[in-house]
């Protein structure tokens, strides 16, 4: 199972974008897809988006068309995601997750600690 | 957008108590059903995928079932470890979704 390691915590103003990464512990992410989630404070839980790392093909939810970019560096291990626009219902804790991509089935089956992005003028 | 609802929002129980957690589907979603629980400031845990798939490592106490739109989650015998917050999230169809969770609390 492949580890991952997010980027530390963001305070950015509204109308701005967030950069935040996601590394895989042992520098490749193999067979996996990468995929990005968020949680708004008490909240429950939101995918954003997702790329196949070896591909570098990525596809988003209709709802961040425009706004977001995920791109990954296979070579590096890793997988970064660009939020533009950014407004406070953004304020959320950003997840990366593993996706099997040898597996009939979707999970997301191994997540990132997390980064808090916080909108705040 | 298929809509995940679960039932309850949250929950009361004892440690060796067996409790249930139901998911509903806007539509159906064959098997496409995942589990997770999350313990406060930790990510989520995959518990259940295929709607009653054991994940590897996940203790025998938790099974999933149903097909459709109708699923649910059983904990056969509560452990302390257990008292966390559970989501269900369809697999079927992107953009993936997720029930609005059901906060299990130790009575």
């Amino acid at each position: 199972q492949v580890q991952l390691v997010q980027s530390g915590a963001e305070v950015k103003k509204p109308g701005s974008s967030v950069k935040v990464s996601c590394e895989a512990s042992g520098g490749t992410f193999g067979n996996y897809a990468i995929s990005w989630l968020r949680q708004a404070p008490g909240q429950g839980l939101e995918w954003i988006g997702g790329i196949i790392p070896i591909f570098g093909t990525a596809n988003n939810a209709q709802k961040f068309d425009g706004r977001v970019t995920i791109v990954a560096d296979e070579s590096a291990g890793i997988v970064s995601m660009d939020l533009s626009s950014l407004t406070s219902e953004d304020t959320a804790l950003y997840y990366c997750a593993t996706e099997p991509t040898n597996s009939p089935w979707q999970t997301f089956d191994s997540w990132g600690q997390g980064t808090l992005v916080t909108i705040s003028s | 957008d298929i809509q995940m609802t679960q039932s309850p929002s949250s929950l009361s129980a004892s440690v060796g108590d067996k409790v249930t957690i139901s998911c509903r589907a806007s539509q159906t979603i064959g098997s496409h059903l995942n589990w997770y629980h999350q313990r406060p400031g930790k990510a989520p845990k995959l518990l259940i995928y295929a709607a009653s798939s054991v994940q590897t490592g996940v203790p025998s106490r938790f099974s999933g079932s149903g097909s459709g739109t109708d699923f649910t989650l059983t904990i056969s015998s509560l452990q302390p470890e257990d008292f966390a917050t559970y989501f269900c999230q369809q697999s079927s169809k992107t953009p993936y979704t997720f029930g609005q969770g059901t906060k299990l609390q130790i009575k």
